[in-house]
């Protein structure tokens, strides 16, 4: 089973500045198959990145994911107001599926 | 438009059953698999399992294997997720979520229900 450890646990920034959010896994995620999701307070959980570094549909390009094995990435080039939410990040590539503790990122 | 209803909030008793549905629109149902995931007040997303409407076959993670049942309706494009016998800590909301290839157990989560809160309290 794949642990997934997210940080930092919270991240506090300034509207135009970059965040980077870390996720660790503890075996190698299966054909980078890693996905972040973004939940802003009382919504739904919104796919943002898909295969380590895909983007979804509809999602601006200052979201960007890098990383392979075990250790993964979610950088927003440029923070805006709207940004503000937990981020997920998730491995679908074994079972079980596995999320990790989240990021809040605070502008 | 790809659509996940899922039903409205239930408040019940510790021991009592519960069955909840997601009903997916817009898309060839039969086609993606379906997950149910957890999200405990104030807490972050747990995966409870997976079910393929093709041919129901479904996999769960072990750490709710034998609480919780998933099941499909194929007739009526519907998902389940079944308790027998509810505990207090199953209180949460409940999401179910489309898995975004066709035919892969294996997918990123596109498309997710509103979610169904339940509230199990004495």
């Amino acid at each position: 089973e794949i642990v997934l450890t997210q940080s930092p646990g919270t991240l506090s920034l300034s509207p135009g500045e970059r965040a980077t959010l870390s996720c660790r896994a503890s075996q190698s995620v299966s054909g980078s198959d890693l996905a972040w999701y973004q939940q802003k307070p009382g919504q739904v959980p919104r796919l943002l990145i898909y295969g380590a570094s895909r983007r979804a549909t509809g999602i601006p390009d200052r979201f960007s994911g890098s990383g392979s094995g075990t250790d993964f990435t979610l950088t927003i080039s440029r923070l805006e107001a709207e940004d503000l939410a937990v981020y997920y990040c998730q491995q679908y590539g074994s079972s079980p599926v596995a999320f990790g503790g989240g990021t809040k990122v605070e502008i | 438009e790809v659509q996940l209803v899922q039903s409205g909030a239930e408040v019940k008793k510790p021991g009592e059953s519960l069955r909840i549905s997601c009903k997916g629109s817009g898309y060839s149902f039969t086609s993606y698999c379906i997950s149910w995931v957890r999200q405990m007040p104030g807490k972050g997303l747990e995966w409870l399992g997976r079910i393929d409407p093709s041919d129901s076959s479904m996999k769960y993670n072990p750490s709710f294997q034998g609480h919780v049942t998933i099941s499909v309706d194929k007739s009526t494009s519907t998902a389940y997720l079944q308790w027998s016998s509810l505990k207090a800590s199953d209180t949460a909301m409940y999401h179910c979520a489309r898995h975004m290839e066709s035919y892969s157990w294996y997918a990123a989560f596109d498309y997710w229900g509103h979610g169904t809160l339940v509230t199990a309290s004495s």
